[in-house]
């Protein structure tokens, strides 16, 4: 059974700071995508990582994935308000045609002016 | 604009009735999902389908019910089975990439359900 999980659960952190959220799983995959989801709100599509050694970025986020060490990473540079909202990470796994992903329980996120 | 979208936004079901959550996409995509959140927690998958007229159980089927009948739409009843269905409902879309694997899901705004 493939398990998914991030931590922190919640992070705190001042504007301008930079912090790193992490998501490991439990089994082989080569597939791994960042959510975000702002309170009461549906899930936004952050970015989809398809290889080892993928990075991808996007304004003040970047992802990694080391599937090696069965990993990803989402760090935020420079937080800023905006950025307040609960990450989740998913995976798919690494069987051809099985599409179930597999959710983390999310990092609450909070941006401290 | 194409896009998801689910109905009702608030649902309140009654002892013992069973409820229907709509969900529709004009993305022309082949795969849909359903998951249900609960208050602080992360995304659960029920049901998903990734062909018309097919689909196959996800980790906590019971209690619910889908049918595929066209591409654009996967409704989901929640049944009487289901002792505790107070939670967010999310209905979610995707294509297959070039890979042959499912590219990211796409989510529609939700639907909230009530025990009454």
């Amino acid at each position: 059974e493939l398990k998914v999980e991030q931590n922190p659960l919640f992070l705190s952190m001042q504007e301008g700071k930079n912090y790193t959220i992490y998501c490991n799983y439990s089994t082989t995959s080569d597939r791994l995508y960042w959510y975000r989801q702002d309170p009461g709100k549906s899930l936004e599509s952050l970015f989809v990582l398809l290889s080892n050694g993928a990075v991808k970025q996007e304004g003040r986020l970047m992802a990694s994935l080391d599937t090696k060490a069965r990993l990803s990473t989402l760090h935020i540079t420079a937080a800023v308000h905006d950025l307040s909202a609960t990450y989740f990470c998913a995976v798919a796994p690494f069987n051809f045609g099985n599409e179930k992903l597999t959710f983390g329980t999310g990092t609450r996120l909070t941006i401290i002016p | 604009d194409g896009g998801i979208t689910q109905s009702p936004k608030y649902l309140f079901r009654k002892e013992g009735q069973n409820v229907t959550l709509s969900c529709e996409q004009n993305l022309n995509h082949d795969a849909m999902y359903w998951y249900r959140q609960d208050p602080g927690q992360g995304l659960r998958l029920i049901y998903y389908s990734q062909i018309v007229n097919d689909f196959q159980k996800g980790d906590i089927a019971e209690g619910y019910s889908v049918s595929r009948e066209k591409k654009e739409s996967f409704p989901l009843t929640v049944t009487s089975a289901q002792k505790n269905p107070t939670a967010f409902y999310l209905c979610a879309s995707s294509r297959k990439g070039t890979g042959g694997y499912q590219e990211t899901q796409y989510f529609g705004p939700g639907t909230r359900l009530l025990v009454l």
